[in-house]
């Protein structure tokens, strides 16, 4: 069985701080694809990165980087110089690759942005 | 593209009425998923079809809950009857083969009063 852990629930950060949200995933799959997605107020789901276990190099994007280390099974996800409009829940999710993949999430992480 | 289409967007109604929820997945996926949001529970899937076949409902809650894929660019989700427990957010999802991109709808907002 998936499964994904976001083990911090709400950070609150100001303005311009840098903030690493946190995700850990368990699967019994060799090969398997990581993701993150933005839920906004506004509540739809936004897609932000797709990561394949065969790639361990870390990715930037902007003001968004993600660190992926199979050894320990994370897959974090750090923005830095944060701004109000990062305010949103951030999930992790997780699914095979290949015959019948479905998505499991994580719970979420809630990050509020204060000016 | 216009991505996934999900109706209505929001919906209340009285206990013990159905309800349908509609989707239409970005043409040329192969896959759809019908996802459940709530406080308790975070999001958790409910069923899932591959080319129009239901492959998995095990998450379906219980037999109120019924979802049908008549073809590639159509899919329901129904609730008969409805209960206030089932107040939540739906949100649909299509990939394309071998899960490399799942693309969500704006989701339904369900409030059963």
């Amino acid at each position: 069985a998936q499964k994904v852990t976001q083990a911090q629930t709400e950070i609150s950060v100001v303005e311009k701080e840098d903030v690493t949200l946190d995700c850990v995933y368990e699967t019994r799959d060799t090969t398997y694809y990581l993701f993150w997605y933005k839920q906004p107020p506004s509540g739809e789901l936004v897609f932000l990165i797709r990561r394949n276990s065969f790639d361990e190099q870390n990715e930037i994007s902007g003001r968004y980087s993600w660190n992926f280390q199979k050894s320990t099974s994370s897959f974090n996800f750090t923005i830095t110089a944060s701004q109000v409009v990062d305010s949103a829940v951030y999930f992790c999710a997780l699914s095979e690759i290949g015959g019948y993949s479905t998505l499991t999430f994580g719970k979420g992480t809630m990050l509020l942005v204060s000016p | 593209d216009a991505g996934v289409i999900q109706s209505p967007r929001h919906e209340v109604t009285e206990m013990g009425q159905e309800v349908t929820l509609r989707c239409k997945p970005i043409s040329g996926h192969n896959s759809l998923f019908w996802y459940r949001q709530t406080m308790m529970r975070g999001l958790e899937l409910l069923i899932y079809f591959n080319n129009n076949v239901p492959i998995d409902d095990s998450g379906m809650p219980e037999d109120r809950f019924s979802a049908k894929m008549p073809n590639a660019s159509f899919s329901t989700l129904k609730i008969q009857p409805s209960e206030p427990r089932d107040s939540a957010v739906y949100f649909c999802a299509s990939s394309a083969p071998g899960g490399r991109g799942y693309t969500f709808g704006s989701g339904t907002r369900l409030t059963v009063v």
